[in-house]
């Protein structure tokens, strides 16, 4: 099974500070049909997660464009710039290339 | 509009067959693939197994021997059957449409 490392497991941001997570795979999670399935997700507290960026970069619809996804292959990053007090929350990679599918262990976002 | 809805047991005795209904709707069964997710408390989530569109299933590899997913297309309903309940699997489970949709999750006590 794909097993995805997230980094760090907590981060401490001040309103307006950009901020990187970083989700790295055992194996390459490119697909023989070309797409790489590399999601992300916020769960807020007490929510269900939401879908943030799917594909490794594609932004869902109705979230804001300081969310960005990077990465290819085996390593890719979520980077908020400009944190906002709603970003709150654990963020989780999901990767759906090779099933069964797996998350990383999730990132807790702070306010300070 | 997308929906989903888990419905099952809030109580669960160990040892027994936990039995859940995703019931969807604003979008087709034989269209999406559904997928079950779970979160213990305080912890992060893990993937369960889904339906594809075509009907076939996958499931995570610690859970294959104990978990069933099936649907009901006449009822727009996803079905999830794990057997051999102890009190581990303790925990909210979401149904989501390939992470884009979720619902909004129902807590299942294992008690012993």
């Amino acid at each position: 099974d794909v097993v995805l490392t997230q980094t760090p497991p907590t981060l401490s941001a001040t309103i307006g500070q950009s901020v990187s997570i970083s989700c790295r795979s055992s194996q390459s999670l490119l697909h023989s049909n070309g797409n790489t399935y590399l999601n992300w997700l916020l769960q807020r507290p007490g929510q269900p997660p939401q879908l943030l960026i799917y594909l490794v970069s594609r932004l869902e619809s109705g979230v804001p464009n300081r969310f960005s996804g990077s990465g290819s292959g085996t390593d890719f990053t979520l980077k908020i710039s400009g944190v906002e007090a709603e970003d709150l929350g654990v963020y989780y990679c999901v990767q759906s290339t090779h099933a069964p599918f797996t998350f990383g262990s999730g990132t807790k976002l702070e306010i300070k | 509009q997308v929906q989903l809805k888990e419905s099952g047991p809030g109580l669960v005795q160990a040892s027994e067959t936990l039995s859940l209904t995703c019931t969807v709707s604003g979008f087709s069964l034989t269209s999406y693939h559904v997928s079950w997710v779970r979160q213990p408390p305080g912890k992060g989530l893990e993937w369960m197994g889904r339906i594809r569109s075509g009907g076939s299933t996958d499931y995570n590899s610690a859970l294959k021997s104990r978990l069933s997913i099936s649907r009901d297309t006449s009822k727009s309903q996803v079905l999830l059957k794990m057997n051999s309940l102890q009190t581990e699997d303790t925990a909210i489970y979401y149904c989501t449409r390939d992470f884009d949709y979720w619902g909004q999750g129902v807590m299942v006590t294992v008690s012993s």
